[in-house]
């Protein structure tokens, strides 16, 4: 089993930067034949899809309400991945959760999963 | 994008009771959609995949059907511990993974 713990989470004014860390652990992890997603949740509101990473790097998703501000990353030999979130809004206040399904030797692109393992998630606030 | 569409946004009903909730996708998404449920303070839990086969340590009473566009999740007879929000993800055209905007269902 998986497990995902995110952290650097925390209350930040409007135009400010913070980075969000997931560390993976569990049996049978193979961190770096894991597709990895970023996934918020607003107070009160829906799960809303933010950026994806494949395994290797080497295909990077963002939505368009964070491109350009936000950047994910990911290290493997650390199994964990990151949020860099700059140019924060209001708006970006959110829960956020790491989450991920395994592709193993299958193409990125030639498969489709669920995101299969999720972490508890990080709370992030913008105001002033 | 494929928009994702859920409804009722609130269901209401009562243990022991049936519950049937609807998922529809702006367009084909042929059998790639997930369901997942949410309780207050917890993370989305994966309980539906490929539209009708159960995760691993989904209880039997939950069932999906539906391809295409129109998708169902039904709960058969809902225990206290199934009232949460449960949210419909379609995963056959990506990125962006949507989701739907979520049902509540909720003890009548």
């Amino acid at each position: 089993e998986v497990q995902l713990l995110e952290s650097g989470g925390g209350l930040v004014q409007p135009g400010g930067s913070l980075r969000l860390s997931c560390a993976a652990s569990g049996s049978g992890l193979i961190f770096g034949d894991s597709a990895m997603s970023w996934v918020r949740q607003a107070p009160g509101k829906g799960l809303a899809w933010v950026s994806g990473i494949s395994g290797a790097s080497v295909a990077i998703h963002y939505a368009d309400s964070v491109k350009g501000r936000f950047t994910i990353s990911r290290d493997n030999s650390k199994n964990t991945l990151y949020l860099q979130m700059n140019s924060l809004r209001a708006e970006d206040t959110a829960v956020y959760y790491c989450a991920g399904y395994y592709y193993g030797v299958t193409g990125y692109y030639d498969i489709k999963k669920p995101f299969d393992f999720w972490g508890q998630g990080v709370l992030v606030a913008v105001s002033s | 994008e494929i928009v994702m569409t859920q409804s009722p946004a609130t269901l209401s009903v009562s243990p022991g009771e049936r519950a049937t909730l609807s998922c529809r996708a702006s367009q084909s998404i042929r059998d790639n959609l997930a369901w997942y449920q949410q309780k207050p303070g917890q993370a989305p839990r994966l309980l539906i995949y490929g539209a009708s086969t159960r995760a691993t340590g989904t209880p039997a009473r939950f069932s999906g059907s539906g391809s295409g566009t129109e998708f169902t999740l039904t709960i058969s007879s809902l225990q206290s511990e199934d009232f949460a929000i449960y949210y419909c993800q379609q995963y056959d055209n990506w990125p962006p993974w949507t989701f739907g905007q979520g049902t509540k269902v909720e003890i009548k």
